[in-house]
């Protein structure tokens, strides 16, 4: 089992649809959680993190924890046709360099 | 990118041959990765630098050699290529949880092995 499970997707949604993005994790020692962003053939950048438990919410983008679930989430609100990437999720424990990664899910917004 | 660059971009190189990709930083950072990137498995990490001098081995490290001779270069070896190393590789700077959570990612190396 992997210590980060994630839908590879692809996920088609219609402009300006609400999209949820999510992974589930094995280690409860998690922290840290991030969401990057990849667009076809660029390095990943970072959208958001959080750590611990909780929401974080910044312009149309809201991560979400749920760490007695180990269910972490990205919510798009009104999807555009740039959101178009792959999403993966980041995962790590505080003080450490190494940060463990999903495979990531491939979104898809129809103009 | 994030002042981190890598070369080359493009490689195709034989089985058995050594391959040496180079990431250099303008960031002055401490923290350095190689992370190599496959479908169905995304990123998966090779070896960090903590420092000058200062590496260490991530989940998929055999086969792979890393140096760090100053603080802007990172250097990946691969010491005989094989087919099963042929992947995207990605540098990245940055990134000690809980003090600064953003790791920085240079564009890539697309490398095959035949």
């Amino acid at each position: 089992q992997k210590e980060v499970e994630q839908d590879p997707g692809p996920l088609s949604v219609p402009e300006g649809a609400i999209v949820s993005l999510n992974c589930t994790y094995s280690n409860s020692a998690f922290q840290y959680f991030m969401w990057y962003r990849q667009y076809s053939r660029k390095g990943p950048e970072l959208l958001m993190y959080t750590y611990s438990s909780g929401n974080k919410e910044d312009g149309r983008f809201t991560a979400q924890v749920d760490k007695s679930s180990k269910y972490i989430s990205l919510f798009i609100r009104d999807s555009q046709p740039s959101d178009s990437a792959t999403y993966l999720c980041a995962m790590s424990l505080s003080g450490t360099y190494k940060y463990i990664f999903g495979t990531g899910t491939r979104l898809k917004v129809l103009a | 990118d994030a002042g981190i660059t890598q070369s080359p971009r493009h490689k195709v190189t034989e089985t058995g041959t050594p391959v040496t990709l180079r990431c250099h930083q303008t960031e002055n950072h401490r923290y350095m990765y190689w992370y190599r990137q496959d479908p169905g498995h995304g990123l998966r990490l090779i070896h960090y630098s903590y420092g000058v001098k200062d590496t260490d081995k991530g989940e998929v490290s055999d086969g792979y050699s890393v140096s760090r001779s100053k603080t802007e270069d990172f250097l990946l070896t691969l010491e005989s290529a094989t087919s099963s190393q042929t992947s995207v590789y990605f540098c990245a700077i940055g990134g000690l949880a809980g003090v600064d959570n953003e790791q920085f990612f240079g564009p890539g190396t697309r490398l095959t092995v035949l």
